[in-house]
């Protein structure tokens, strides 16, 4: 089974550019998350979708990050412009987002986008 | 969301069992809990999930006492392949339930 695939890889910036992250979740997946994750911190949840629907966005800075999961498969966060403390690991993360059955949610997750702004 | 507190970092030798605590107080009825492992340049990986009393599998056990209020994450005589953070998670997931993450135990192990 493949895994959830996210690129690029690694991105290199000057800040006020704009940068765009890409991520497929494993097929069937309904529920999707973007986290952050800087040096030495836990990831940081920036938003969840439920298919295409946004289920939580309250920690995305909203003036110069966004995302989009258009027909609730693959998705994308742009961040526009970055600034240095945008520079971080960027996961994506899927499952399969049953609500009768929450409790059995294991996440899996990307290898991440790593960015550096600088 | 229910609140967990975790050692930020532990060491241990090879070939010792390691147990990681994770307490959280105000954990809820239908929470359930979980543990990660993220080693460095991945994206974390479930290692196991309980309710109650003990859970084992091929990588690790999960004891959980009867109050719920902490958790052990305990790891049997381990290899410097295990050196990685470790994070305890409480609530529901997948769906609409959000998922957080702490900063994480730490766990090096050395030879």
């Amino acid at each position: 089974e493949a895994g959830v695939a996210q690129s690029p890889r690694y991105k290199i910036i000057e800040k006020r550019q704009s940068v765009a992250f890409w991520c497929n979740p494993i097929s069937g997946h309904a529920t999707l998350y973007w986290y952050q994750q800087i040096l030495g911190q836990g990831p940081k949840l920036l938003i969840q979708f439920q298919n295409n629907g946004v289920v939580d966005d309250s920690q995305l800075p909203k003036d110069r990050f966004s995302a989009e999961r258009l027909k609730g498969v693959d998705s994308t966060l742009k961040i526009q412009p970055a600034k240095l403390e945008d520079s971080a690991v960027y996961l994506c993360a899927s499952n399969w987002g049953d609500r009768t059955t929450p409790n059995t949610g294991e996440l899996f997750f990307g290898e991440g986008s790593r960015l550096t702004v600088l | 969301l229910a609140k967990t507190t975790q050692p930020i970092s532990m060491d241990s030798y090879e070939g010792q069992e390691v147990n990681i605590t994770c307490s959280h107080n105000n954990i809820a009825t239908n929470d359930y809990i979980t543990w990660y492992q993220q080693f460095p340049s991945q994206g974390p990986r479930f290692i196991i999930q309980g309710y109650k009393t003990k859970v084992t599998n091929e990588v690790a056990s999960l004891f959980i006492p009867a109050d719920r209020k902490s958790s052990t994450l305990s790891l049997p005589r381990v290899s410097l392949s295990d050196t990685a953070v470790y994070y305890c998670l409480v609530g529901l997931s997948g769906g609409y339930q959000k998922v957080t993450f702490g900063i994480g135990t730490k766990l090096q192990v050395i030879p």
